[in-house]
């Protein structure tokens, strides 16, 4: 069964340029999440969705990050405008979704964006 | 904001010895994960535990979350070039459904 797929697995830009990214979660996982990670740290949440609703997305910069995850299956994240801050790994997981903590999540191998 | 500290952050040792990875936070958590990331790759899931006091083996990976849930540490035995990886520890707080991330522990075990 194939994992959790993400494109690109590289993507560099110039400041201010838009950028998206696209999540084909596990089939069958009705969570689907999206991390920031930078060099070195741990995973930050950005949104979670459980089906098609963004259950959690405090975390997420409004002002130019917007994500959407129509008919609750793949996912695409997006920044626009990209400042050179948002350089980092962004990762994309998915799990069952059975609302228990235990749910394992299973992760793609993320994006890595380079703002020039 | 990080929660969870992880120590040391960064570890280099030689094949064969053994290892701890602490992980601490002043919070208390309903479960707790350990996960293994390599270069380019997502992390791993390696163990979770949810007991106070709960003492977890993955051959020769030992986990223990701490008695009040505050904490929980990984202890590697004989440790192999292969157990080279950047090491998280992930907390759930009771009533939530995600996981806030540690800092992270970055292993180098040397031939």
């Amino acid at each position: 069964e194939a994992g959790v797929v993400q494109s690109p697995r590289y993507k560099i830009i110039e400041k201010k340029q838009p950028v998206a990214f696209w999540c084909n979660p596990i089939s069958g996982h009705n969570t689907l999440y999206w991390y920031l990670q930078n060099l070195g740290q741990g995973p930050e949440l950005l949104i979670r969705y459980e089906n098609e609703e963004a259950v959690d997305d405090s975390q997420l910069p409004k002002d130019r990050f917007s994500a959407e995850r129509l008919k609750g299956v793949d996912s695409t994240l997006k920044i626009q405008p990209a400042e050179l801050g948002d350089s980092a790994v962004y990762l994309c997981a998915s799990s069952l979704g059975t609302r228990r903590t235990t749910d394992t999540q299973y992760f793609g191998p993320g994006t890595r964006l380079t703002v020039l | 904001t990080q929660l969870l500290e992880q120590s040391p952050q960064f570890l280099s040792i030689q094949e064969g010895e053994n290892l701890t990875v602490y992980c601490n936070s002043s919070s208390v958590f309903s479960s707790l994960q350990w996960y293994r990331q390599e270069p380019g790759e997502g992390p791993v899931l390696l163990v979770t535990v949810v007991t106070g006091g709960e003492v977890k083996k993955l051959k020769r990976l030992t986990f223990q979350f701490g008695d009040a849930r505050k904490d929980s540490s990984l202890h590697i035995t004989a440790a192999q070039p292969g157990d080279t990886g950047l090491y998280l520890c992930a907390g759930a707080t009771s009533g939530t459904y995600k996981y806030i991330f540690g800092t992270g522990t970055r292993l180098k075990v040397l031939a």
